[in-house]
């Protein structure tokens, strides 16, 4: 156990269906990330929060829209989704954004999403 | 875009063999980290290298960060069965602090 949680563990949604993803926090960390990890692809940075603001969208759909209402809970609300959107979505707690150890990240289990 | 290249993509090892996997990036980085992911599990941190140059060690496991920090590499010696999973470093931008690429990973495998 990291001290990150997320649920669902595991989601099957079509693709006019709406859901969200949680994440939680039990580290007292201030930033929060999501990433994606698609079979043979490296893990893609999608979203960074730091202190609830959002300081990193690496151009991400607008079909995935994230929310972050205090340090400790990381949302991401689907909708619309397509078929190659199935992967394992990653959340992620560092201390904060700093330059020096503080920025280890600790990563929740994952959810594995298919979009049928 | 900026990227950060990580090879080989697969090694598949006799058990007691050394093994070493490299990232390098295509712009220079404020620090590099070392990620385990173990088969159906998820990524978990191994260390943090910072200054050019740098080299760290556990037990096993050399880490390496290059003079341009541009640069990293994981060597580690006499694998064991343990060793198996997914080796990916992740190196922070020096332009932007929340700016974080994952190289591809190096699926690590071991023939006992």
């Amino acid at each position: 156990e990291t001290g990150v949680t997320q649920t669902p563990r595991h989601l099957v949604m079509g693709m006019t269906n709406k859901k969200s993803l949680k994440c939680e926090q039990h580290l007292g960390h201030n930033a929060m990330y999501w990433y994606k990890q698609s079979a043979k692809k490296p893990l893609e940075l999608m979203f960074v929060y730091n202190f609830k603001e959002q300081t990193e969208n690496n151009s991400v759909p607008s079909r995935f829209s994230p929310e972050c209402p205090n340090s400790s809970h990381l949302f991401l609300h689907l909708h619309t989704l397509q078929p190659e959107d199935s992967a394992l979505y990653l959340c992620a707690s560092s201390q904060d954004l700093g330059r020096g150890l503080t920025d280890t990240q600790y990563f929740g289990p994952g959810t594995r999403l298919t979009v049928l | 875009g900026q990227q950060v290249m990580q090879i080989p993509q697969y090694q598949h090892v006799q058990e007691g063999e050394d093994f070493t996997t490299y990232c390098n990036s295509s712009t220079t980085l404020s620090n590099i980290q070392w990620y385990k992911q173990r088969p159906g599990g998820h990524p978990v941190f191994l260390i943090q290298l910072v200054k050019s140059g740098e080299v760290k060690k556990q037990k096993r496991l050399t880490f390496q960060f290059g003079e341009a920090k541009k640069n990293s590499s994981l060597h580690i010696t006499a694998t064991q069965t343990t060793d198996v999973g997914t080796y990916f470093c992740a190196g922070r931008l020096r332009s932007s602090a929340s700016k974080i690429i994952f190289g591809s990973g190096t699926r690590l495998s071991i023939r006992p």
